[in-house]
């Protein structure tokens, strides 16, 4: 089974900081690589699928890069509303997400 | 406009079993793939179950296989999922998940629209 480690499990940041979030597959999954936003009390939210390819309606602040097995998600300037947690999932063999990283205000 | 929108969750013992459903609309249900994703209180997310749309196969977590089976009626829109042999590891929010596109590849299909949730609690 494929193992996603993400990094780091925290971060704090604040409001126009620039931040990126890594995460690393346990073996190569090509492009096959998701991004989710969760708040608190609400399911996730798609930003990024396909490694880079941003989901209709996300801000364009919001990038992701990699292939393989390393790919980052980045926010270019944070802003209030991008206080959440964050999650990359494979989908190339199955649905494995990482352990997620909390984005918190500094 | 997608909806999902998830029922059946509760308070059940060791053991014991729980039917979730999810009840689907603003697209043609039939012809996407659904999911079931879950998160324990205070833990991250994980995938438990994904059916394709067309020959009905199935997908499952090693955590809940022999346990748990995903099922859908067409005919309503509807996704279930029938939770067996509940241990207090299963105890969390049970969303349900649509596929983004039509049809279904291993490798290559994402999920994009989400539920609410509903939340399984097993417990004596």
């Amino acid at each position: 089974d494929i193992q996603m480690t993400q990094s780091p499990s925290t971060l704090s940041a604040s409001v126009g900081d620039r931040v990126t979030i890594t995460c690393r597959a346990s073996q190569r999954i090509s492009t096959w690589l998701a991004w989710y936003q969760q708040k608190p009390g609400k399911p996730p939210k798609l930003l990024i699928y396909k490694a880079s390819s941003l989901e209709t309606g996300v801000p364009s602040r919001f990038s992701g890069s990699g292939s393989g097995t390393e790919f980052t998600l980045t926010i270019s300037s944070l802003l209030p509303d991008d206080f959440a947690t964050y999650y990359c999932q494979e989908y190339d063999s199955s649905w494995t997400f990482g352990q997620g990283t909390k984005v918190e205000i500094k | 406009e997608v909806q999902l929108l998830e029922s059946g969750g509760g308070l059940v013992q060791p053991g014991g079993s729980l039917r979730l459903s999810c009840a689907a609309s603003g697209f043609t249900f039939s012809t996407y793939a659904m999911s079931w994703v879950r998160q324990g209180p205070g833990k991250g997310l994980e995938w438990v179950s994904t059916l394709s749309p067309r020959d009905d196969t199935t997908y499952y977590a090693h955590s809940v296989k022999g346990r748990f089976t995903i099922s859908r009626d067409n005919s309503r829109n509807t996704l279930n999922l029938q939770m067996d042999k509940l241990r207090a590891e299963d105890t969390a929010v049970y969303y349900c998940a649509k596929a983004k596109s039509r049809g279904f590849i291993l490798g290559g299909t994402i999920f994009d629209s989400w539920g609410p949730g509903t939340l399984v609690t097993v417990s004596s």
